[in-house]
């Protein structure tokens, strides 16, 4: 089976630590993007990133960082420096870069909640 | 940097009535693509419509694009039960550098 997946589902975080969340995908896709959706709202862009070790910050970078060492990977750290960090958070990717603008194939999501 | 704002907000309709939700943009744009969102899942894309389109349809979803208004709209014939969702529009600004952008949803509830 093709597609995208994030782990974990639900993760729990006490103030002022870092963690991290997996985003996989086997679609062969360049292009890679995460976003932070908080209730009632649409998706704000945090990082995204067109090709292997190459990533750029979207509208709400500051307390995130990624890294794309594999094709396949987009790992998203939220570091303790984030202020408000509980949220949604859905990985995507699509074929080309992000400025195809092809449509974006979403993981399930991962639900971070700071204790 | 939301340009996409659909309207509704929310929407509550019975099985077998249409639904038809709005998005409205600001800037001019490469193409408008409308996804779907179960609760607590991930977007599902429906469909795509390039700036030099004006309609589309795919199965009971039809699609309209006025490009000199700078709007959209996501009509869905025949509701049902399994309908309910929320509903997102995602515009391709012609803009150099600029990723995909969403708006901020309707949420359609359908009854049966």
């Amino acid at each position: 089976d093709g597609g995208i997946t994030q782990s974990p589902k639900y993760l729990f975080r006490k103030e002022g630590q870092n963690v991290t969340l997996s985003c996989e995908q086997n679609l062969n896709h360049d292009a890679m993007y995460w976003y932070r959706q908080d209730p009632g709202q649409g998706l704000r862009l945090i990082y995204y990133s067109q090709i292997v070790n190459d990533f750029q910050k979207g509208d709400i970078a500051e307390g995130y960082s990624v890294s794309r060492e594999k094709k396949e990977s987009f790992p998203l750290t939220v570091t303790s420096a984030q202020k408000n960090p509980t949220a949604f958070y859905l990985c995507a990717s699509s074929i080309g870069n992000a400025y195809s603008y092809n449509e974006q194939f979403f993981g399930p999501g991962t639900r971070l909640t700071v204790l | 940097s939301q340009q996409g704002e659909e309207d509704p907000q929310a929407l509550s309709i019975q099985e077998g009535e249409n639904a038809t939700m709005n998005c409205s943009y600001k800037t001019s744009i490469n193409n408008l693509q409308w996804y779907r969102q179960n609760s607590g899942r991930g977007l599902v894309h429906l469909i795509l419509i390039r700036s030099n389109e004006r309609e589309k349809h795919s199965g009971r979803l039809r699609v309209t694009l006025d490009t000199s208004k700078k709007s959209s709209s996501l009509l869905i014939t025949a509701s049902r039960a399994a309908d309910t969702a929320s509903y997102f529009c995602a515009t391709a600004p012609n803009q150099a550098g600029t990723a995909l952008i969403f708006g901020k949803g309707t949420t359609l509830s359908v009854s049966s």
